[in-house]
Protein backbone atom coordinates (compact mmCIF):
# COMPACT_ATOMS: atom_id res chain seq x y z
CA UNK A 1 0.00 0.00 0.00
CA UNK A 2 0.76 3.57 -0.59
CA UNK A 3 3.32 4.89 2.17
CA UNK A 4 4.05 8.33 3.62
CA UNK A 5 6.74 9.12 5.96
CA UNK A 6 7.06 12.25 8.39
CA UNK A 7 9.83 13.42 9.86
CA UNK A 8 10.86 13.82 12.72
CA UNK A 9 8.79 11.46 15.11
CA UNK A 10 9.19 13.90 17.50
CA UNK A 11 10.78 17.00 18.63
CA UNK A 12 11.80 18.69 21.92
CA UNK A 13 13.28 22.27 21.86
CA UNK A 14 13.38 25.63 23.29
CA UNK A 15 10.80 28.52 22.94
CA UNK A 16 11.97 30.50 20.04
CA UNK A 17 13.18 28.31 17.58
CA UNK A 18 11.54 27.00 14.32
CA UNK A 19 10.90 23.77 13.23
CA UNK A 20 10.90 22.07 10.18
CA UNK A 21 8.90 18.60 9.59
CA UNK A 22 8.77 16.86 6.47
CA UNK A 23 6.14 14.73 4.48
CA UNK A 24 7.56 12.41 1.63
CA UNK A 25 5.38 10.14 -0.10
CA UNK A 26 7.54 6.72 -0.76
CA UNK A 27 5.95 4.79 -3.72
CA UNK A 28 3.48 7.79 -5.21
CA UNK A 29 3.84 11.03 -6.98
CA UNK A 30 1.40 13.42 -4.50
CA UNK A 31 0.15 16.31 -6.25
CA UNK A 32 -1.68 17.34 -2.94
CA UNK A 33 -0.64 17.41 0.42
CA UNK A 34 -2.44 17.87 3.93
CA UNK A 35 -1.07 19.26 7.11
CA UNK A 36 -3.12 18.52 10.27
CA UNK A 37 -2.76 19.29 13.75
CA UNK A 38 -4.20 17.13 16.96
CA UNK A 39 -4.37 18.68 20.35
CA UNK A 40 -4.51 15.82 22.99
CA UNK A 41 -7.64 14.04 22.81
CA UNK A 42 -9.04 16.29 20.01
CA UNK A 43 -9.76 15.20 16.27
CA UNK A 44 -7.77 16.26 13.74
CA UNK A 45 -7.76 19.87 12.58
CA UNK A 46 -7.11 20.74 9.30
CA UNK A 47 -4.25 23.20 8.83
CA UNK A 48 -3.62 23.82 5.01
CA UNK A 49 -3.49 22.26 2.04
CA UNK A 50 -0.41 22.01 0.00
CA UNK A 51 -0.25 21.63 -3.78
CA UNK A 52 3.03 20.56 -5.55
CA UNK A 53 4.45 24.07 -7.42
CA UNK A 54 2.23 26.47 -6.32
CA UNK A 55 1.30 28.36 -2.36
CA UNK A 56 -0.11 26.58 0.32
CA UNK A 57 -3.84 26.99 1.26
CA UNK A 58 -4.77 27.79 4.60
CA UNK A 59 -7.32 27.06 6.76
CA UNK A 60 -9.09 29.75 8.78
CA UNK A 61 -7.51 31.08 11.62
CA UNK A 62 -4.41 29.30 10.60
CA UNK A 63 -0.99 31.95 10.56
CA UNK A 64 0.40 31.73 7.29
CA UNK A 65 3.37 33.56 8.81
CA UNK A 66 3.77 30.80 11.57
CA UNK A 67 3.49 27.51 9.86
CA UNK A 68 5.23 28.11 6.54
CA UNK A 69 4.60 25.31 3.57
CA UNK A 70 6.48 24.44 1.02
CA UNK A 71 5.66 21.63 -1.64
CA UNK A 72 8.58 21.82 -3.73
CA UNK A 73 8.29 18.32 -5.07
CA UNK A 74 5.20 15.83 -5.94
CA UNK A 75 7.27 13.80 -3.03
CA UNK A 76 7.80 16.05 -0.32
CA UNK A 77 6.17 18.72 1.58
CA UNK A 78 7.47 20.66 4.53
CA UNK A 79 6.45 22.33 7.48
CA UNK A 80 8.01 25.22 9.74
CA UNK A 81 6.89 26.23 13.05
CA UNK A 82 8.48 29.31 12.89
CA UNK A 83 9.40 31.02 16.48
CA UNK A 84 7.53 28.29 18.17
CA UNK A 85 5.79 28.79 21.15
CA UNK A 86 4.87 26.48 24.14
CA UNK A 87 1.08 26.86 22.70
CA UNK A 88 2.60 25.05 19.64
CA UNK A 89 2.91 21.92 21.14
CA UNK A 90 1.15 19.60 19.89
CA UNK A 91 0.90 16.44 17.32
CA UNK A 92 1.52 16.97 13.39
CA UNK A 93 0.30 14.92 10.59
CA UNK A 94 0.47 14.66 7.11
CA UNK A 95 -1.26 12.98 4.50
CA UNK A 96 -1.14 12.46 0.76
CA UNK A 97 -3.03 12.05 -2.18
CA UNK A 98 -2.70 10.84 -5.59
CA UNK A 99 -5.25 12.97 -6.60
CA UNK A 100 -7.12 15.57 -4.83
CA UNK A 101 -10.05 15.23 -6.92
CA UNK A 102 -10.41 11.58 -6.77
CA UNK A 103 -11.80 10.82 -3.58
CA UNK A 104 -9.07 8.42 -3.08
CA UNK A 105 -8.26 7.69 0.52
CA UNK A 106 -5.12 9.80 2.28
CA UNK A 107 -2.07 8.01 3.31
CA UNK A 108 -0.96 9.40 6.64
CA UNK A 109 2.33 10.25 7.65
CA UNK A 110 3.14 8.53 11.68
CA UNK A 111 3.24 12.13 12.93
CA UNK A 112 5.07 14.36 14.71
CA UNK A 113 5.40 15.11 18.47
CA UNK A 114 6.18 18.78 18.72
CA UNK A 115 6.99 19.90 22.68
CA UNK A 116 8.08 23.50 22.99
CA UNK A 117 9.89 23.98 26.42
CA UNK B 1 -22.39 23.36 6.46
CA UNK B 2 -20.34 20.00 6.58
CA UNK B 3 -20.33 18.44 9.33
CA UNK B 4 -19.52 14.89 10.81
CA UNK B 5 -20.38 13.67 14.88
CA UNK B 6 -19.48 10.99 16.53
CA UNK B 7 -21.88 11.27 19.32
CA UNK B 8 -19.66 8.66 21.95
CA UNK B 9 -16.75 9.68 23.66
CA UNK B 10 -15.50 7.09 24.92
CA UNK B 11 -16.65 3.15 24.97
CA UNK B 12 -15.36 0.12 26.92
CA UNK B 13 -16.00 -3.30 26.23
CA UNK B 14 -14.52 -6.45 27.49
CA UNK B 15 -13.10 -8.22 25.24
CA UNK B 16 -15.19 -10.61 22.84
CA UNK B 17 -18.30 -8.59 22.92
CA UNK B 18 -19.23 -6.50 20.14
CA UNK B 19 -19.11 -2.88 19.84
CA UNK B 20 -20.74 -0.30 17.26
CA UNK B 21 -19.35 3.10 16.80
CA UNK B 22 -22.04 5.71 15.62
CA UNK B 23 -21.12 8.67 12.89
CA UNK B 24 -23.38 11.17 11.68
CA UNK B 25 -22.78 13.18 9.14
CA UNK B 26 -24.35 16.31 7.56
CA UNK B 27 -23.95 17.49 4.01
CA UNK B 28 -25.22 19.38 1.19
CA UNK B 29 -23.38 17.41 -1.72
CA UNK B 30 -25.45 14.76 -3.24
CA UNK B 31 -21.88 12.98 -4.24
CA UNK B 32 -19.55 12.53 -0.96
CA UNK B 33 -17.07 10.06 0.23
CA UNK B 34 -17.26 8.90 4.12
CA UNK B 35 -14.12 7.14 5.69
CA UNK B 36 -13.06 5.51 9.03
CA UNK B 37 -10.02 5.54 10.20
CA UNK B 38 -8.01 4.12 13.62
CA UNK B 39 -5.39 5.86 15.57
CA UNK B 40 -3.73 3.42 17.82
CA UNK B 41 -1.97 4.79 20.66
CA UNK B 42 1.33 5.05 18.62
CA UNK B 43 -0.28 7.93 17.20
CA UNK B 44 -0.51 6.91 13.19
CA UNK B 45 -4.10 7.09 11.41
CA UNK B 46 -5.13 3.82 9.54
CA UNK B 47 -7.46 3.79 6.96
CA UNK B 48 -10.22 1.41 7.41
CA UNK B 49 -12.38 1.71 4.60
CA UNK B 50 -14.08 4.45 2.30
CA UNK B 51 -17.76 4.40 0.85
CA UNK B 52 -19.62 6.62 -1.61
CA UNK B 53 -22.68 8.64 -1.36
CA UNK B 54 -24.06 5.93 -4.14
CA UNK B 55 -23.18 2.90 -2.73
CA UNK B 56 -25.07 2.33 0.02
CA UNK B 57 -24.16 -1.81 0.40
CA UNK B 58 -23.08 -2.37 4.16
CA UNK B 59 -19.78 -4.08 3.57
CA UNK B 60 -17.74 -6.58 5.74
CA UNK B 61 -14.23 -7.49 6.39
CA UNK B 62 -13.19 -9.99 8.70
CA UNK B 63 -14.61 -8.83 12.32
CA UNK B 64 -15.36 -5.14 10.60
CA UNK B 65 -18.89 -4.23 9.26
CA UNK B 66 -20.06 -0.80 8.11
CA UNK B 67 -23.53 -0.20 8.18
CA UNK B 68 -24.51 3.28 5.73
CA UNK B 69 -27.68 4.45 5.77
CA UNK B 70 -28.26 7.52 3.80
CA UNK B 71 -31.57 8.25 4.87
CA UNK B 72 -30.17 8.73 8.24
CA UNK B 73 -26.87 10.25 7.25
CA UNK B 74 -25.53 7.85 9.38
CA UNK B 75 -22.19 5.45 8.71
CA UNK B 76 -21.62 2.96 11.78
CA UNK B 77 -18.93 0.77 12.72
CA UNK B 78 -19.11 -2.26 13.86
CA UNK B 79 -16.47 -4.66 15.71
CA UNK B 80 -17.43 -8.23 16.08
CA UNK B 81 -15.92 -9.73 19.14
CA UNK B 82 -13.40 -7.67 19.59
CA UNK B 83 -9.62 -7.36 20.98
CA UNK B 84 -7.99 -5.81 23.33
CA UNK B 85 -5.52 -5.04 19.39
CA UNK B 86 -8.82 -3.08 18.96
CA UNK B 87 -8.43 -0.76 21.73
CA UNK B 88 -8.11 3.15 19.86
CA UNK B 89 -9.31 5.94 18.62
CA UNK B 90 -11.79 5.76 15.40
CA UNK B 91 -12.57 8.67 13.03
CA UNK B 92 -14.94 9.12 10.73
CA UNK B 93 -14.78 11.48 8.32
CA UNK B 94 -16.07 13.15 5.04
CA UNK B 95 -14.57 13.96 1.81
CA UNK B 96 -15.17 17.49 1.21
CA UNK B 97 -14.10 18.88 -2.22
CA UNK B 98 -10.83 16.67 -1.34
CA UNK B 99 -10.10 17.76 2.17
CA UNK B 100 -11.46 15.36 5.12
CA UNK B 101 -13.66 16.54 7.89
CA UNK B 102 -13.18 14.69 10.82
CA UNK B 103 -15.84 13.26 13.56
CA UNK B 104 -14.44 13.94 17.38
CA UNK B 105 -13.20 10.69 17.10
CA UNK B 106 -14.41 7.88 19.76
CA UNK B 107 -12.19 6.04 22.06
CA UNK B 108 -12.49 2.48 22.35
CA UNK B 109 -11.05 0.60 25.13
CA UNK B 110 -11.18 -3.47 25.07
CA UNK B 111 -10.21 -5.09 28.42
CA UNK B 112 -9.27 -8.77 28.77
Amino acid sequence: GAVVSQHPSWVICKSGTSVKIECRSLDFQATTMFWYRQFPKQSLMLMATSNEGSKATYEQGVEKDKFLINHASLTLSTLTVTSAHPEDSSFYICSAAQDFLSNQPQHFGDGTRLSIL
Amino acid sequence: AQKVTQAQTEISVVEKEDVTLDCVYETRDTTYYLFWYKQPPSGELVFLIRRNSFDEQNEISGRYSWNFQKSTSSFNFTITASQVVDSAVYFCALNQGGKLIFGQGTELSVKP
